[in-house]
C-alpha cells in the first residue's frame, strides 16, 4: 500500500520560506513509471499544482510560481521536499504531496495534506 | 495558459439520480483529462484517467467520456457516498497542469 505524509511547520512568517516534505513508503521514489508532485488548496478554494519531480532530479514547475519555488528529491530517505521562498498571507493553504503517473499524468496516491498558514 | 471551466459549480440532485458535470477546455486538449473527488477535510481521488478510463477500485458508476475541448463525467445512479467536490486536471500543456474550479454536489 502506497502512503505519503507530508511534514513541516505549520505556521510560517510573511517573507519567509515554507518547507515541506514528503515521506513515501510502499513504493520506491525511484520508480521510473512516477513523478512526485506537490498541490495546494486554500481554504475553501480549488486546487492547484506547484510542481513536481522525478528521481532523476528533473523537475516541472507552475509557471506562476516558479521563481519562488525549489522542489527537491533524498531517494536515500525516500523523501521530496518542498521549499516556496517569499511567501505572503496568499500562501496559506493544505499542501498535499501526490504521486503522479508519467503516462496520464494523473495524481493516484495523496497525503493527507498539511496546512500552513502564513501570519506573524 | 489552458482554462479548464467546469459547469455547474454546484449541484443538488437525489439518490439514485443520474448526474453529469461537464468540463470544457479553452483549447484543444485531446484526451488528457482526469476526475478527481473530494470528500471534505480529505485529499482528492483519482476517478477517470486519460478522460474515459475508471481508476482501479472505483465503482462503475462513474464515468468519463468527450475529447478535445469538451468532457463529461458521468455518475449513473447517485450514492448517498457520492457527496463531494469533484474537479477536471489536464495535463496537454507542460509544465502547468491545471484544475477546474470543481462542482460541489449536494443530496436533496
Amino acid at each position: 500500500q502506497v502512503q505519503l505524509q507530508e511534514s513541516g511547520p505549520g505556521l510560517v512568517k510573511p517573507s519567509e520560506t515554507l518547507s515541506l516534505t514528503c515521506t513515501v513508503s510502499g513504493d520506491s521514489i525511484s520508480s521510473g513509471s512516477y513523478y512526485w508532485g506537490w498541490i495546494r488548496q486554500p481554504p475553501g478554494k480549488g486546487l492547484e499544482w506547484i510542481g513536481s519531480i522525478y528521481y532523476s532530479g528533473s523537475t516541472h514547475y507552475n509557471p506562476s510560481l516558479k521563481s519562488r519555488v525549489t522542489i527537491s528529491v533524498d531517494m536515500s530517505k525516500s523523501q521530496f521536499s518542498l521549499k516556496l521562498s517569499s511567501v505572503t498571507a496568499a500562501d496559506t493553504a493544505v499542501y498535499y504531496c501526490a504521486r503522479q503517473w508519467v503516462g496520464a499524468v494523473s495524481f493516484d496516491y495523496w497525503g493527507q495534506g498539511a496546512l500552513v498558514t502564513v501570519s506573524s | 495558459d489552458i482554462q479548464m471551466t467546469q459547469s455547474p459549480s454546484s449541484l443538488s440532485a437525489s439518490v439514485g439520480d443520474r448526474v453529469t458535470i461537464t468540463c470544457q477546455a479553452s483549447q484543444d486538449i485531446s484526451h488528457y483529462l482526469n476526475w478527481y473527488q473530494q470528500k471534505p477535510g480529505k485529499a482528492p481521488k483519482l476517478l477517470i484517467y486519460d478522460a474515459s478510463n475508471l481508476e482501479t477500485g472505483v465503482p462503475s458508476r462513474f464515468s468519463g467520456s468527450g475529447s478535445g475541448t469538451d468532457f463529461t463525467f458521468t455518475i449513473s445512479s447517485l450514492q448517498p457516498e457520492d457527496i463531494a467536490t469533484y474537479y477536471c486536471q489536464q495535463y496537454d500543456t507542460l509544465p502547468s497542469y491545471t484544475f477546474g474550479q470543481g462542482t460541489k454536489l449536494e443530496i436533496e
